[in-house]
């Protein structure tokens, strides 16, 4: 089975510290997502990554980052936290090619206060 | 743009009632097709896909869902849910023009005793 993991299931952080969030999947998949998602709104797409230390810009990706150096491990990383970044975030993978699902973490439920 | 809408934010079913849920994409090249479930503070799981031929697919937990190009619709059904089906449950698309999985906003499902 594919397993998706992600490093926090809560966390609470301050605003203006450096946050960083770290998924990790065990089936050696090329493409891996970060999300937010806030109760109305779905499922928004902060960053994903081709491959290895390739990335591109989802809907929302102002106020993050992101790192992929390698293939397992895909970081989001918040430079500096702010309270509207407080929300749900979904770490996903998939193999490439269109036709094949995403794999979901358990999520990491961040506070910032 | 592309994208997927779910019209109905909040569903309420009596337990043992048959359910429908709608999901309706906007048009492009041949979709492929996802419904995932997501149960309270967990991530998301893929209950089924769709990406040629029969255009009724069965999945997990029961749930099956019907293609219908004409309509641009995906909908999911269930002939009789069970009080373990409240959740929270997306639809989503894929085109082979794009990588990224397009989710719609979700439908919360709540089940009445």
């Amino acid at each position: 089975d594919v397993k998706v993991t992600q490093s926090s299931r809560y966390l609470v952080k301050r605003t203006g510290e450096k946050v960083f969030l770290e998924c990790v999947q065990d089936m050696d998949h090329e493409n891996m997502f970060w999300y937010r998602q806030d109760p109305g709104l779905g499922l928004r797409l902060i960053y994903f990554s081709y491959d290895v230390k390739m990335k591109e810009k989802g809907d929302i990706p102002e106020g993050y980052s992101v790192s992929r150096e390698k293939k397992e491990r895909f970081s989001l990383i918040l430079e500096s936290a702010s309270t509207n970044q407080t929300s749900m975030y979904l770490c996903a993978s998939r193999r490439q090619g269109t036709h094949y699902e995403q794999y979901f973490g358990p999520g990491t439920r961040l506070t910032v206060t | 743009a592309q994208s997927v809408t779910q019209p109905d934010i909040h569903i309420t079913v009596s337990e043992g009632a048959s359910l429908e849920l709608r999901c309706n994409y906007s048009y492009g090249a041949t979709p492929y097709l996802f419904w995932y479930v997501q149960s309270p503070g967990q991530g998301l799981q893929l209950l089924l896909k769709y990406f040629s031929g029969d255009t009724l697919v069965q999945g997990i937990k029961g749930f099956e869902a019907e293609f219908k190009r004409s309509q641009s619709s995906f909908n999911l059904r269930k002939p009789s849910v069970h009080w373990s089906d409240a959740a929270e449950y997306f639809c989503a698309v894929a085109y082979s023009s794009a990588s990224k999985i397009i989710f719609g906003s979700g439908t919360r499902l709540s089940i009445r005793p």
